[in-house]
C-alpha cells in the first residue's frame, strides 16, 4: 500500500514553454502533498507544501508564480513549471501524506525535467 | 534552520564488507529520522524509520542508530552486496523533511 506515482517520468521541453507534472496517490487519500527539487549531486530541497483545496505554501526562494501547484483532489496534485528555462532542469519528486503528520510521507518515483 | 550532513560523500568497498554511513544534524529537536536509498535517476526507497524515542531500528542486513543528543545517526550495512550500490540519504524530520546530500556507495564484486 501507500503508492505514489508521477507522470511523466521524464520530459524534455523548449525554453519558454510550460510543463505540467502530476503526482497521484494510488491507494490512499493524500491530505498533504509535497514537492521537492533535486539538482545533480545535491540533496532534495522542499519547494512547497500543498493541502487539498487550499493554496500551496512555498519555501523561501521558490517563485510561486513560476511553479504553480494545484491540489484539487485528495489523490492528485500538479506542479506546472511556467516559462521554463534551462536552469529549471532538475529532478522533481513529490510525496504524499495521509495526514498522520509530517513523519509519514510516501515518495513518488520522480520526474526528470530537461529544458533545452 | 536544520542542516544535515552525510559523511563520506562517496564510498567504495569490496563485496562482503561491513560498512557504516554517517549522518549528522544541527538541531536535536526532531520527530524522527529516516534513511532512504536512491538509485540513479530514480525516486526514494524508504529503508528505516527511527522515531525520536528509539535508539535503533533493524531490517535484515541494515541497522540504523540514532543519538539525538549528539545529533548523529549511523546506517550499518552488513555483508555488503553489489546490489547495495546506490546513494543513501538520511532525512531528519522536524516540521518538514530535511535531507542530507547523500553517500554514494559502490560495492565491488
Amino acid at each position: 500500500g501507500a503508492v505514489v506515482s508521477q507522470h511523466p517520468s521524464w520530459v524534455i521541453c523548449k525554453s519558454g514553454t510550460s510543463v505540467k507534472i502530476e503526482c497521484r496517490s494510488l491507494d490512499f487519500q493524500a491530505t498533504t502533498m509535497f514537492w521537492y527539487r533535486q539538482f545533480p549531486k545535491q540533496s532534495l530541497m522542499l519547494m512547497a507544501t500543498s493541502n487539498e483545496g487550499s493554496k500551496a505554501t512555498y519555501e523561501q526562494g521558490v517563485e510561486k508564480d513560476k511553479f504553480l501547484i494545484n491540489h484539487a483532489s485528495l489523490t492528485l496534485s500538479t506542479l506546472t513549471v511556467t516559462s521554463a528555462h534551462p536552469e529549471d532542469s532538475s529532478f522533481y519528486i513529490c510525496s504524499a501524506s495521509s495526514g498522520e503528520g509530517t513523519d509519514t510521507q510516501y515518495f513518488g518515483p520522480g520526474t526528470r525535467l530537461t529544458v533545452l | 534552520k536544520q542542516e544535515v550532513t552525510q559523511i563520506p560523500a562517496a564510498l567504495s568497498v569490496p563485496e562482503g564488507e561491513n560498512l557504516v554511513l554517517n549522518c549528522s544534524f544541527t538541531d536535536s529537536a526532531i520527530y524522527n529520522l529516516q534513511w532512504f536509498r536512491q538509485d540513479p535517476g530514480k525516486g526514494l526507497t524508504s529503508l528505516l524509520l527511527i522515531q525520536s524515542s528509539q535508539r535503533e531500528q533493524t531490517s535484515g542486513r541494515l541497522n540504523a542508530s540514532l543519538d539525538k543528543s549528539s545529533g548523529r545517526s549511523t546506517l550499518y550495512i552488513a555483508a555488503s552486496q553489489p546490489g547495495d550500490s546506490a546513494t543513501y540519504l538520511c532525512a531528519v524530520i522536524g516540521n518538514q523533511f530535511y535531507f542530507g546530500t547523500g553517500t554514494s556507495l559502490t560495492v565491488i564484486p
